[in-house]
């Protein structure tokens, strides 16, 4: 079965500063990677997706992740983090062939000014 | 165009009383999610619609659970004998194509709360 570890449940960062959102998977077959994010009262919305090729992936919001097979890792980077985005970010994967998502936990990113 | 919308919002019901929450997918998509968001136990998958093709029902928590999804648009799922552990938020996604992983397109959830 696969599972996915976001390693901060919370990370407090001053605006403007960069950020990295960690998230370790755990899979015996291959797997496509996702994040989503999750804006104060609303449905999560996809950030960006690994499904195969550059390891370095860009998102929307100017997000970017990169994919790691030896360290098992999709952690979500942004050099610049604004205000717009405190929110509660997900990390998941799906085996290849099948289509469910397997979440992690989340962690909730709060920008200070 | 139109995202995928849910209803009601909020539910509060009692204890051992039945729910039906309702999921209206994007026009055109043929894959239909269930997903279940608690404090306790974060995103967890319930079940999953493709076309015609029988459910992937692996995530419903018990027999309380069961879901269906009429014409190959809107879906219902519902809830019997309502449990406090079964309140949550209840989200819906869709996405398209027969091979994944195609986006998913999340709905705002349903909030069930059980008194």
């Amino acid at each position: 079965a696969q599972s996915v570890t976001q390693l901060d449940s919370q990370v407090p960062v001053f605006e403007e500063a960069p950020v990295e959102l960690r998230c370790n998977y755990s899979s015996s077959v291959s797997v496509y990677l996702f994040w989503y994010v999750q804006y104060p009262n609303q449905g999560l919305q996809l950030l960006l997706k690994y499904l195969s090729g550059s390891t370095l992936v860009k998102g929307i919001n100017g997000f970017e992740a990169e994919f790691n097979k030896s360290q098992t890792s999709f952690h979500l980077r942004k050099p610049s983090v604004h205000i717009s985005d405190t929110a509660e970010y997900f990390c998941a994967v799906s085996v290849q062939g099948a289509q469910k998502l397997v979440f992690g936990q989340g962690t909730r990113l709060t920008i200070n000014p | 165009g139109a995202g995928v919308s849910q209803s009601p919002s909020n539910k509060v019901t009692e204890k051992g009383k039945d729910v039906e929450l309702r999921c209206d997918p994007i026009s055109g998509h043929t894959a239909l999610y269930w997903y279940r968001q608690s404090l306790g136990q974060g995103l967890e998958f319930l079940i999953y619609f493709q076309g015609n093709s029988a459910p992937d029902k692996s995530g419903l928590p018990s027999d309380r659970f069961s879901a269906e999804r009429t014409g190959g648009s809107v879906s219902t799922l519902t809830i019997q004998r309502t449990q406090q552990e079964d309140s949550a938020v209840y989200l819906c996604a869709s996405s398209s194509g027969l091979a994944g992983p195609y986006e998913q397109y999340f709905g705002p959830g349903t909030r069930l709360t059980v008194t």
